[in-house]
C-alpha cells in the first residue's frame, strides 16, 4: 500500500533564516505531489503542484519555492521565512485521472 | 465568490442525531467530488467519494446534484467521535492535473 511520510512534524524558525520541508511517497511510481498551507482556523491554499520529476507549478506567489528531485520526494523551501509564512504545512499524493488526494501528516511552523 | 462553499458551523448535536451538511461549489466543470475529515491539528482524511447516484459508507450518506451544483453530506445517529471539521471538497482535471478545490470547513461538535 502506499504511504507519504513528512518531517518534520514540528518547526520553529527565526524570521529570516532558511527552510526545507521534505516529502516522501511509497508504494507508488509517478504520483502527482502537492503543498499546501492552512493558517490557524483557515482552509487549505494549494501552493505547489507537481506531475513529475523537475516539472513545478506554483498556484500562488511567494516566498516559497518547491523541488521534486526524485520521483517520489517533493521539498518546500524558503531562503528568507517571513512571519507571515507561519502554518500548517501539508504534502499530498495522488494518483492520476482525478483521484483523491491523500495527505502526509503534516508540519507545524511557527516563525518567531 | 468562493470556488466551493460550506457554513462554517459549528453545528452542535446530541449523541444519536442525524446532522446534515452543504456545499455549493462554482465550477461546473468540476468532475468528481469528495468529502474529508480532519480532526483538530491533523492532516485531511478522506471518508468518501460523491456519486451522482447518491452513495452510502455505514451511518454516512452523500448525494451530488449537479443541476444545482450542490453536494451533501448525511451522519445518521452521530457519536462523540464524529466531531471534526468535514471538508467539501470538488476535483477539477485539466492538462494531467488533478486540482482538489477544498471548502473552509464545517465543524461538527457531537456532545453527549
Amino acid at each position: 500500500s502506499q504511504t507519504i511520510h513528512q518531517w518534520p512534524a514540528t518547526l520553529v524558525q527565526p524570521v529570516g533564516s532558511p527552510l526545507s520541508l521534505e516529502c516522501t511517497v511509497e508504494g507508488t511510481s509517478n504520483p502527482n505531489l502537492y503543498w499546501y498551507r492552512q493558517a490557524a482556523g483557515r482552509g487549505l491554499q494549494l501552493l505547489f503542484y507537481s506531475v513529475g520529476i523537475g516539472q513545478i507549478s506554483s498556484e500562488v506567489p511567494q516566498n516559497l519555492s518547491a523541488s521534486r528531485p526524485q520521483d517520489r520526494q517533493f521539498i518546500l523551501s524558503s531562503k528568507k521565512l517571513l512571519l507571515s509564512d507561519s502554518g500548517f504545512y501539508l504534502c499530498a499524493w495522488s494518483g492520476t485521472g482525478g483521484q483523491p488526494q491523500h495527505f502526509g501528516d503534516g508540519t507545524r511552523l511557527s516563525i518567531l | 465568490r468562493k470556488e466551493v462553499e460550506q457554513d462554517p458551523g459549528p453545528f452542535n448535536v446530541p449523541e444519536g442525531a442525524t446532522v446534515a451538511f452543504n456545499c455549493t461549489y462554482s465550477n461546473s466543470a468540476s468532475q468528481s467530488f469528495f468529502w474529508y475529515r480532519q480532526d483538530c491539528r491533523k492532516e485531511p482524511k478522506l471518508l468518501m467519494s460523491v456519486y451522482s447516484s447518491g452513495n452510502e459508507d455505514g451511518r454516512f450518506t452523500a448525494q451530488l446534484n449537479r443541476a444545482s451544483q450542490y453536494i451533501s453530506l448525511l451522519i445518521r445517529d452521530s457519536k462523540l467521535s464524529d466531531s471534526a471539521t468535514y471538508l467539501c471538497v470538488a476535483n477539477f482535471f485539466s492538462g494531467g492535473y488533478n486540482k482538489l478545490i477544498f471548502g473552509a470547513g464545517t465543524r461538527l461538535a457531537v456532545h453527549p
